[in-house]
């Protein structure tokens, strides 16, 4: 089975663009997260999906940052405008509640820089 | 939240040394995962341990849940074993709220 799936692996943006993150979770799993992962703060949850329904949100770092689960094979995180300080590696993660405990299994991640 | 420290900070090997990388959390575990961060900054799964003693190939793990702490033994090393060693602790009462240490470097010379 392929893992997760992120896109693009890659991205580079000016400042108030607008960037989407695109991740596509294991075939099966009902949990679904973004992370993002920076030197200063190490790797932080920004949102967890139950289900295709947002439950935490608590740390998505303010009103510029967006996600949506419009189905269980789909995720996006939006960031508009992006500002320098948004340059970072988003994860997308999932997961499911069966004999793996919970065990959340990692994208390759988007490395995103704005200049 | 559940507070995670992973010691040492930072480890440089020999290739062909043996090797105990330590994580303790502060509370009760549902789960306990060890994630590789290789040098592309891919996270890999090794193990989901939060009790016991697992083996995969050189790389094996231990939680003592009762003590809250867990160990990975990296036996023979290879440069290919060089990389970013995080633990991370989901907590019993919120069951999908990974809690990250903040990793143990792992250099490995030839």
């Amino acid at each position: 089975d392929a893992g997760v799936i992120q896109s693009p692996r890659h991205e580079v943006t000016e400042m108030g663009q607008e960037v989407t993150l695109r991740c596509k979770p294991i075939s099966g799993h009902n949990s679904l997260f973004w992370y993002r992962q920076t030197m200063m703060r190490g790797l932080e949850l920004l949102i967890y999906f139950n289900n295709n329904v947002p439950i935490d949100d608590s740390g998505m770092p303010e009103d510029r940052f967006s996600a949506k689960m419009p189905n269980a094979s789909f995720s996006t995180l939006k960031i508009q405008p992006s500002e320098p300080r948004d340059s970072a590696v988003y994860f997308c993660a999932s997961s499911y509640p069966g004999l793996g405990g919970n065990t959340q299994y990692f994208g390759p991640g988007t490395r995103l820089t704005v200049l | 939240g559940i507070q995670v420290e992973q010691s040492p900070p930072d480890l440089i090997l020999q290739e062909g040394a043996n090797s105990t990388l330590r994580c303790n959390f502060s509370d009760s575990v549902n789960n306990l995962q060890w994630f590789h961060q290789n040098p592309w900054g891919q996270l890999i799964n090794l193990f989901y341990i939060p009790s016991g003693t697992k083996q995969n190939g050189r790389l094996s793990a231990t939680t003592v849940a009762t003590e809250r702490y867990s160990l990975l033994y990296i036996s023979s090393s290879q440069t290919t074993d060089s990389g970013v060693y995080f633990c991370a602790a989901l907590p019993a009462e919120n069951d999908y709220k990974l809690s990250f240490g903040a990793g143990t470097t792992v250099t490995v010379r030839a």
